[in-house]
């Protein structure tokens, strides 16, 4: 089964802050790669696709880069609403699993 | 828009069964009915990261359903088009699996609609 890691697992910032959270996986995915957001208490939300495809809504200050095993989210200018933990996950091959996620919290 | 409405969870004990549901509504693009929706079950301990549980195919694609290993042999998801509903059948329940279940889906590509999410308690 293929692993995930990302780091960091908390990250502190600051509204405006430029954001990147790096996820790394166990073999190379080519670009089999999702990226959500989830809230306290909240259902994840579909952020990034295909390592890179933004999701429908999502705003453009959120873009996703990467293949094979390294994989790069990043929040240009962070906003308010931003202040959530973010999963990766691989959709390479069965089980499809997830990153353990990175916090993103206020510094 | 894509609706998933989930039932079924609740308290039970260790070595027992739970079955979910999940109603799908809104599938109106062209192309992405709930007929043609890969449908999946992800799962998120108290306090702890997301976990994949598994997914199904549509019928046209096969219809087969597979398993994270923690619940493989244990756990069966199924699909009923003309109910619009999606199940997930847990037996043989471990306090491990204490959970809010997920059903989600996506048309191109990561889980772009979920369930309001069911809490799933195992405890004697």
């Amino acid at each position: 089964d293929i692993q995930m890691t990302q780091s960091p697992s908390t990250l502190s910032a600051s509204v405006g802050d430029r954001v990147i959270i790096i996820c790394r996986a166990s073999q190379s995915i080519s670009t089999s790669l999702v990226w959500y957001q989830q809230k306290p208490g909240k259902a994840p939300n579909l952020l990034i696709y295909k390592a890179s495809t933004l999701y429908s809504g999502v705003p453009s200050r959120f873009s996703g880069s990467g293949s094979g095993t390294e994989f790069t989210l990043t929040i240009s200018s962070l906003q308010p609403d931003d202040f959530a933990t973010y999963y990766c996950q691989h959709d390479d091959s069965y089980p499809f699993t997830f990153g353990p996620g990175t916090k993103v919290d206020v510094k | 828009e894509v609706q998933l409405v989930q039932s079924g969870g609740g308290l039970v004990k260790p070595g027992g069964s739970l079955r979910l549901s999940c109603a799908g509504s809104g599938f109106t693009a062209p192309g992405f009915s709930f007929t043609d929706a890969w449908m999946s079950w992800v799962r998120q301990a108290p306090g702890k990261g997301l976990e994949w549980v598994g997914r199904i195919k549509s019928k046209a694609s096969g219809g087969a359903a597979d398993y994270a290993p923690p619940v493989k042999g244990r756990f069966t998801i199924s699909k009923d088009d003309s109910r619009s509903t999606l199940y997930l059948q847990m037996n043989s329940l471990r306090t491990d699996d204490t959970a809010v279940y997920y059903c989600t889906t996506g048309r191109w590509g990561g889980e772009a609609h979920w369930g309001q999410g069911t809490l799933v308690t195992v405890s004697s």
